[in-house]
């Protein structure tokens, strides 16, 4: 079975403190996404990494970064959280083919923010 | 740009009914993948299945079905004889392929989201 975990499943922060969401897939895949989900909006794609090292902005990058050392892991950053980013964060993680093929993501549990 | 309407934001039924989720996509793509998730109140987003955009054979998994029409675009999500487990939020999602990957990856756009009741 794929195994998606994620730091914490809840996280209180402050305005202007650095945040760090950390994100571990067990299964080798080289793909990884983060995204946010808030209600009535659905889930938008922050940052996605294809490879270690890599990553490439989503829809919604603007006040987050991302870091990807090892490919098992996929972190996002909030450099200064804000009130506007209080949300739930999904990690996700699927296997890249070359040929196009397109592999199912499979998501961690979440992580339900709340800057203060 | 893709999307993905669900027009339903809620539906409550009572357990045993049937029920059937719409989604209806758009995209210029001609090769493209939909899904359809589950996000039970726990939170975490549960795959149920993928469905290419060359097979349009529906397909039954147990008390799930989905039907696959191309030329209404629609991937429409059918349970039958819900259970109270079956109350959750469904997500329907569409593939769209990645710009800065060369062609080989994607990324998912999603629906808004449905969210089923089954009451006892």
């Amino acid at each position: 079975d794929v195994k998606v975990t994620q730091s914490s499943r809840y996280l209180v922060k402050r305005t202007g403190e650095k945040v760090f969401l950390e994100c571990v897939q067990d299964m080798d895949h080289e793909n990884m996404f983060w995204y946010r989900q808030d209600p009535g909006l659905g889930l938008r794609l922050i940052y996605f990494s294809y490879d270690v090292k890599m990553k490439e902005k989503g829809d919604i990058p603007e006040g987050y970064s991302v870091s990807r050392e090892k490919k098992e892991r996929f972190s996002l950053i909030l450099e200064s959280a804000s009130t506007n980013q209080t949300s739930m964060y999904l990690c996700a993680s699927s296997l890249f083919y070359a040929s196009g093929w397109q592999e199912t993501q499979y998501f961690g549990p979440g992580t339900r923010l709340l800057v203060l | 740009a893709q999307k993905v309407t669900q027009a339903q934001t809620e539906i409550s039924v009572v357990e045993k009914e049937d029920v059937t989720l719409d989604c209806v996509y758009e995209t210029r793509d001609t090769t493209y993948y939909l899904f359809w998730y589950k996000q039970p109140p726990s939170g975490e987003l549960v795959f149920l299945i993928r469905r290419n955009s060359f097979d349009e054979q529906n397909e039954i998994s147990g008390r799930y079905s989905w039907n696959f029409q191309k030329s209404t675009s629609s991937f429409n999500f059918t349970i039958t004889a819900s259970q109270v487990v079956d109350s959750a939020v469904y997500f329907c999602a569409l593939s769209e392929i990645l710009q800065n990957s060369g062609g080989s990856n994607y990324k998912l756009t999603f629906g808004k989201g449905t969210l089923l009741t089954v009451n006892p």
